[in-house]
């Protein structure tokens, strides 16, 4: 297995749907977990972090985390054309704070 | 602006030339980190320093790559005889460890074609 895998895309919802993106990983980035949100050209920038099982919401946003599983998600609800973009999944540990990044998943909104 | 600064943003060289990209990260931070991204692909991992050391290098960083960050502020990265492979864009990102949590604060990018 790679070590951060994201289910490949595109994905593409109408506006106002729930967009649903999701990523798995191996041991070796088991423990901290984050997205980043890439526009065409553009360098990825920081939407969500999550460091323990469960859900963490943030506004339109939530992720979730399932160690057991080695399963990471990302919901983005009421999902607008702005959304539009390429979503990273990306895993470390925190002995070298080292980030390992999906290929990416690139969603696109209809308005 | 005190986010991560990258320069040149873009870059057009010919085969078999040098090319070097700076990057300023943010002040405070202790960490700098080179990844290269193809198109189509997330961000690979090439290397990255706390404070002047270099950590720790990966297998892609061949020979001809060389990176340095002499005085734990801005870093350079050399790309020597340059070839149609490295072309790509080549971001820089800095944080601050241990007391942040692992984010990574990417500059705009230095995208390097390779002719």
């Amino acid at each position: 297995q790679k070590e951060v895998e994201q289910n490949s895309g595109p994905l593409s919802v109408p506006e106002g749907a729930i967009a649903s993106l999701n990523c798995t990983y191996s041991d070796r980035v088991s423990q901290s977990f984050f997205w980043y949100r890439q526009y065409s050209g553009k360098s990825p920038e920081l939407i969500m972090s999550i460091y323990s099982n469960g859900d963490k919401e943030d506004g339109r946003f939530t992720a979730q985390l399932n160690k057991a599983s080695q399963y990471v998600s990302l919901l983005i609800r009421d999902s607008q054309p702005s959304d539009s973009a390429t979503y990273l999944c990306a895993g470390g540990t925190t002995s070298n704070y080292k980030l390992t990044f999906g290929k990416g998943t690139l969603l696109t909104v209809n308005p | 602006d005190t986010g991560v600064s990258q320069n040149p943003r873009h870059k057009i060289t010919k085969r078999g030339q040098n090319v070097t990209f700076r990057c300023d990260p943010i002040s405070e931070h202790n960490r700098l980190y080179w990844y290269r991204q193809t198109l189509g692909q997330g961000p690979e991992f090439l290397t990255y320093f706390q404070n002047e050391a270099q950590l720790e290098k990966s297998r892609l960083l061949s020979d001809r790559f060389s990176a340095e960050r002499p005085k734990g502020s801005f870093s350079t990265l050399e790309i020597q005889r340059t070839e149609q492979g490295d072309s790509a864009m080549y971001l820089c990102a800095s944080s601050f460890v241990p007391t942040n949590t692992g984010e990574l604060f990417f500059g705009e990018g230095s995208r390097l074609t390779v002719l």
